[in-house]
């Protein structure tokens, strides 16, 4: 079954730093890998979408990268900011099903 | 607007009762998700459903039951035989051949 991992469990930074959120997962077998926000007590955002033949993509000051051989992801947040405070969440989807890492609490700090 | 709507955003359960969760989507997305989301526990998948009349069991199936009548429409029913209902519910649809899943703001599950 594939377990997902995601460190830091939680972060926080002084406004203006570059930061990176790690996620691994323990099969490569997948089709593709998704990074989303959540607030506190809403729903997921999706942020970005890695398919599994793509090692990177962009989205404004996000980044992020996928190894599939060695099972990992990270997130880059360019000069953070305090409106960037908040819960990032990987899955992945070797299938028809998403698996989920536990998150990361970010707080950015004005 | 196209997107997921979950109703209600509040839900108190007596126990013993059956509760239902609405989700609703107007994406004319094929696949449909629900998740369960506890502190500290990561998302967990209860049902899935790529078409309709067809619907899967996920890992935490027990004590739920789902249907899938319409596309559009995944509603979850939480029956007295979950033993432990009080958490954040989530639902999330896919449309098929596209990788990306899109979420419900969710319904939040107390048991009074």
């Amino acid at each position: 079954k594939q377990e997902v991992t995601q460190i830091p469990a939680a972060l926080s930074v002084p406004e203006g730093e570059n930061l990176v959120l790690n996620c691994s997962f323990t099969d490569s077998a997948i089709y593709n890998l998704q990074w989303f926000r959540q607030d506190p007590g809403k729903g997921l955002t999706s942020l970005l979408l890695i398919q599994s033949s793509q090692r990177e993509q962009t989205s404004g000051r996000l980044n992020a990268s996928l190894d599939k051989s060695s099972g990992r992801s990270t997130l880059y947040i360019a000069a953070s900011q305090p409106g960037d405070s908040a819960t990032y969440l990987c899955a992945v989807r070797p299938g028809n099903q998403f698996y989920f890492g536990t998150g990361t609490s970010l707080t950015v700090i004005p | 607007d196209g997107g997921i709507t979950q109703s209600p955003k509040y839900l108190f359960r007596k126990e013993g009762q059956n509760v239902t969760l609405s989700c609703e989507q107007n994406l004319n997305h094929d696949a449909m998700y629900w998740y369960r989301q506890d502190p500290g526990q990561g998302l967990r998948l209860i049902y899935y459903s790529q078409i309709v009349n067809d619907f899967q069991k996920g890992d935490i199936a027990e004590g739920y039951s789902v249907s899938r009548e319409k596309k559009e429409s995944f509603p979850l029913t939480v029956t007295s035989a979950q033993k432990n209902p009080t958490a954040f519910y989530l639902c999330a649809s896919r449309y098929r051949g596209m990788a990306e899943a899109f979420f419900g703001q969710g319904t939040r599950l107390t048991v009074v």
